[in-house]
């Protein structure tokens, strides 16, 4: 069955640094997604994706985040320069179409992100 | 958005049927009532949804009250591996983003 990989499973970066969260969505899936997770809270939407361009976002995702599709496969989440706070299980998920509310989105494993 | 109530937890015995409720008062319309699940350590997996008539799929039942108010979750028989955070979802017509309550975590006993 198809699935949602993310790569690194686990990412450890200092603070200010620069980082860059992989995933490769569903092949025939054309809407994407990234999703995080702070220890012990709720699942945040950050920012959907579609024909190359941010379709959607939340107050989370400012300027310091950056998505891209650089080739047919990938989606990344850009952070550029980590803050503490920014430690959290980052989340991709992709749909292959849009009907109305009633599409399912397929989630990867996540990646966790620690700041230091 | 529309906000949504669940139990913060709930117990069951394997192999016991489990009922989830959600209270979604708030509910536009034209909203789908969406489940999730989040298995410790992993990404939330869709369940289930409907818009008015219950529904039944491989994995749990849906059943809709008639005033859409609120809809219960059913897992005809649980088992350890259904032990999760379940999280009732109304999705709106006109954005793809899910927003995420606290969920109800369902705890199984052999």
């Amino acid at each position: 069955e198809p699935e949602v990989t993310q790569t690194p499973s686990h990412q450890v970066t200092q603070m200010g640094q620069e980082v860059i969260l992989r995933c490769v969505p569903i092949s025939n899936h054309l809407y994407f997604y990234w999703y995080r997770q702070i220890l012990g809270q709720k699942v945040e939407f950050l920012v959907s994706f579609y024909n190359n361009e941010i379709s959607e976002k939340s107050e989370i995702f400012d300027d310091q985040f950056s998505v891209e599709r650089p080739d047919g496969s990938n989606f990344t989440l850009k952070i550029r320069s980590t803050k503490l706070e920014d430690s959290a299980m980052y989340f991709c998920a992709s749909t292959p179409t849009l009907t109305s509310g009633r599409n399912e989105q397929f989630f990867g494993p996540g990646t966790r992100l620690t700041v230091l | 958005d529309a906000k949504t109530t669940q139990p913060n937890s709930m117990e069951s015995n394997e192999e016991e049927p489990v009922h989830l409720p959600c209270n979604h008062s708030t509910i536009s319309g034209t909203d789908y009532i969406h489940w999730y699940r989040q298995l410790p350590s992993q990404g939330p997996e869709y369940v289930i949804h409907g818009l008015t008539s219950n529904v039944n799929n491989r994995m749990a039942s849906l059943a809709i009250a008639e005033d859409r108010k609120s809809s219960t979750l059913i897992l005809h028989r649980a088992t350890l591996r259904d032990a999760a955070v379940y999280y009732c979802i109304p999705r709106s017509y006109n954005t793809d983003k899910l927003i995420f309550g606290t969920g109800t975590r369902l705890q199984v006993f052999p």
